[in-house]
């Protein structure tokens, strides 16, 4: 059954550093989201990217994130300057048509110390 | 701003009784609501979806819609202790792009 992954699974990074979450949607998906879970709260969408560019994005989604899909396969986060509040799991999800079930990925968990 | 609202729980009931799950949310005119399941330190994973007003049944599982109310719900029939996670309530919202959101989640534990 195909499905959705995330490299990597967990990553430490220091506060100021820039990160690069890595997703690979299911092959003939269209839609992509990031949403992140901080511990023990709630999944909160981050941004949603069809056709190469930014469908919507949340209050979260600030100048220091980013996205793109830079070859066709992989869907990127990019953290440009991490804080300790960036510290969260980062779910990865995609979608093949409007309205259908969303698959999500495993996660990357991000620690910023 | 678009709420989905749950009960955080804990619900905890028997094996074997009826589970039911409630979420409410605010964006009248979101068309597509889904459950959802989360293990601990897991992605969430998908038990049902509805888009219809009334009752969808998979298996042990219901879905109910009421447009009307801004209320949907979930019943689990003969729980199961494999079915303490928390279950997500996530609604599509009408923006014109695509967005979900997701309520903060009710702690259900099945005890054997």
């Amino acid at each position: 059954e195909p499905e959705v992954t995330q490299t990597p699974s967990h990553q430490v990074t220091q506060m100021g550093q820039e990160v690069i979450l890595r997703c690979v949607p299911i092959s003939n998906h269209l839609y992509f989201y990031w949403y992140r879970q901080i511990l023990g709260q709630k999944v909160e969408f981050l941004v949603s990217f069809y056709n190469n560019e930014i469908s919507e994005k949340s209050e979260i989604f600030d100048d220091q994130f980013s996205v793109e899909r830079p070859d066709g396969s992989n869907f990127t986060l990019k953290i440009r300057s991490t804080k300790l509040e960036d510290s969260a799991m980062y779910f990865c999800a995609s979608i093949g048509q409007v309205q259908e079930t969303q698959y999500f990925g495993p996660g990357t968990r991000l620690l910023v110390l | 701003q678009k709420e989905v609202e749950q009960n955080s729980g804990p619900l905890s009931v028997p094996e074997g009784a009826i589970a039911s799950l409630n979420c409410t949310y605010s964006d009248r005119v979101s068309q597509s609501f889904f459950w959802y399941r989360q293990y601990s330190g897991k992605s969430p994973e998908l038990i049902m979806s509805i888009y219809s007003n009334g009752d969808k049944e998979d298996g042990r599982f219901t879905a109910q819609l009421n447009k009307a109310s801004q209320y949907v719900s979930l019943l689990i029939r003969d729980s199961q202790p494999s079915d303490s996670a928390t279950y997500l309530c996530a609604v599509n919202l009408n923006t014109g792009g695509f967005k979900t959101i997701f309520g903060a989640g009710t702690r259900l534990f099945v005890k054997a």
